[in-house]
């Protein structure tokens, strides 16, 4: 089983729609991060956590919020799915302190399409 | 975080050596270089990092100039599952400031010819 599990992997809905990717991990990391990639562009940081009870804003949190249920387990929500919102979004999981690397590990990616 | 350049795209032949250039010229001392690389649609998948010394694993070398201003990651020999998307980055290894705008530019597209 991969270290770090998005669901659904691929979604289709309309437009006004409430959509929720979930993302687990096995990594036992504390800090998890959601990711959103547009076509031929980079990734963009939407939101980040550093444990359970921490949730910090990305460059482009706007449109979206979170939820960190437990230590392995972070949801990204739309509220109101526009088109623009189309994207492969992205969960990732690191390590902190003394001896982390510091690498990111990625969830193999949710395709989201916007009607 | 620093920010960094890539060339767009290159190529390289099958069995060849890769070597793919990143700038980071606003680096500061306490950040890392990292890479990673995106093969077609899958998440990224860590590859090397380094601080001010040469680096060597089982996948890349990665060279960082002196000045720290610049780094090359290296392929020694390329196959076709190298052909992928190459990101460079340059950050602390972690924080507790609430800075990790761990964005990623738009890299460079590796294709590994036959």
């Amino acid at each position: 089983d991969a270290d770090v599990t998005q669901t659904p992997r691929n979604r289709i809905t309309k437009t006004g729609k409430r959509i929720m990717l979930e993302c687990s991990q096995t990594k036992g990391h504390d800090r998890m991060y959601w990711y959103r990639q547009d076509p031929g562009l980079g990734l963009r940081l939407i939101y980040y956590s550093f444990d359970v009870k921490d949730i910090n804003k990305g460059e482009i949190s706007d449109g979206y919020s979170v939820s960190r249920q437990a230590q392995a387990k972070f949801s990204l929500s739309l509220e109101s799915a526009i088109p623009n919102q189309t994207a492969l979004y992205f969960c990732a999981t690191s390590d902190f302190g003394q001896g982390a690397t510091g690498e990111l590990f990625f969830g193999e990616g949710s395709r989201l399409t916007v009607l | 975080d620093a920010k960094t350049t890539q060339p767009t795209s290159m190529d390289c032949a099958e069995g060849r050596a890769a070597n793919l250039p990143c700038n980071h010229s606003t680096i500061s001392g306490n950040e890392y270089v990292y890479w990673y690389r995106q093969i077609h649609s899958q998440g990224p998948q860590y590859i090397i990092h380094g601080l001010k010394n040469n680096e060597t694993n089982e996948m890349a070398s990665l060279i960082i100039t002196e000045d720290r201003k610049s780094s090359t990651l290296i392929l020694p020999h390329a196959t076709l599952r190298d052909t992928a998307v190459y990101y460079c980055i340059v950050r602390v290894r972690w924080s507790n400031f609430g800075n990790e705008k761990l964005t990623f530019g738009t890299g460079t597209r590796l294709t590994i010819i036959p």
